[in-house]
């Protein structure tokens, strides 16, 4: 089973800054993926950066990176140059065992 | 690349009707697509695994025999909702594996609204 937990319900940041979006999952799979996706208001779910669990180095995607660390069982996202397109509901999730199972979301919002 | 399509995008159904969803991944072969379902507010709900050429795995508390799942090519699963009642209004989200291993793309989902 797998288990994805985002304690942040809600973040915001200013336009240009950082902000850094938190994860923690547990899982019992030895092979497994993890994936930050993105929902805008469109509610299209875009994915963001995916990270292979067996990978020690961070995924990196232009202005997306990953922190990830296996033994504490973290993978937070940090947004670089925060930009008002990045407003969105942000979905951590798992995949292990042929599904994928999502955190509840951070709501990003972006102040001008 | 790796573009999925949902159609419709919303529908509007009477209380005992039936509805059929369709996803389809246009650029790429998909032998495993996933539907899932979400509440307002709420994170994605893994409903179903539908393979192609056989049977759709359904996730604990489906009910298979609401939700029909046909996944007959290697680029299109359907969805269909029978019986449909109010309860059963909500978003519904279709992915398929794609071609960067064990990686969903998203379909732009389906608003369905049971009046």
């Amino acid at each position: 089973a797998q288990t994805v937990t985002q304690s942040q319900p809600e973040m915001s940041v200013q336009e240009a800054e950082t902000v850094t979006l938190s994860c923690t999952y547990d899982t019992s799979e030895s092979d497994y993926y993890l994936f930050w996706y993105k929902q805008p208001p469109s509610r299209q779910m875009i994915l963001v950066i995916r990270q292979e669990a067996y990978k020690q180095q961070n995924a990196t995607e232009n202005r997306f990176s990953v922190n990830f660390q296996k033994a504490a069982k973290s993978f937070s996202l940090k947004i670089s140059d925060s930009q008002l397109g990045d407003a969105a509901m942000y979905f951590c999730a798992s995949f292990g065992n042929e599904k994928l199972t999502f955190g509840t979301g951070t709501r990003l919002t972006i102040i001008p | 690349g790796a573009v999925v399509s949902q159609h419709p995008s919303r529908v509007i159904c009477k209380s005992g009707t039936s509805v059929k969803i369709e996803c389809r991944s246009l650029d790429f072969q998909a032998t495993t697509m996933f539907w899932y379902r979400q509440f307002p507010k709420q994170s994605l709900m893994l409903m179903a695994t539908s393979n192609e050429g056989s049977k759709a795995t359904y996730e604990q508390g489906v009910e298979k025999d609401k939700f029909l799942i046909n996944h007959a090519s290697l680029t299109l699963s359907t969805l269909t909702v029978t019986s449909a009642h109010p309860e059963d209004s909500s978003f519904y989200i279709c992915s398929a594996r794609g071609p960067v291993a064990d990686t969903q793309y998203f379909g732009p989902g389906t608003r369905l609204t049971v009046l």
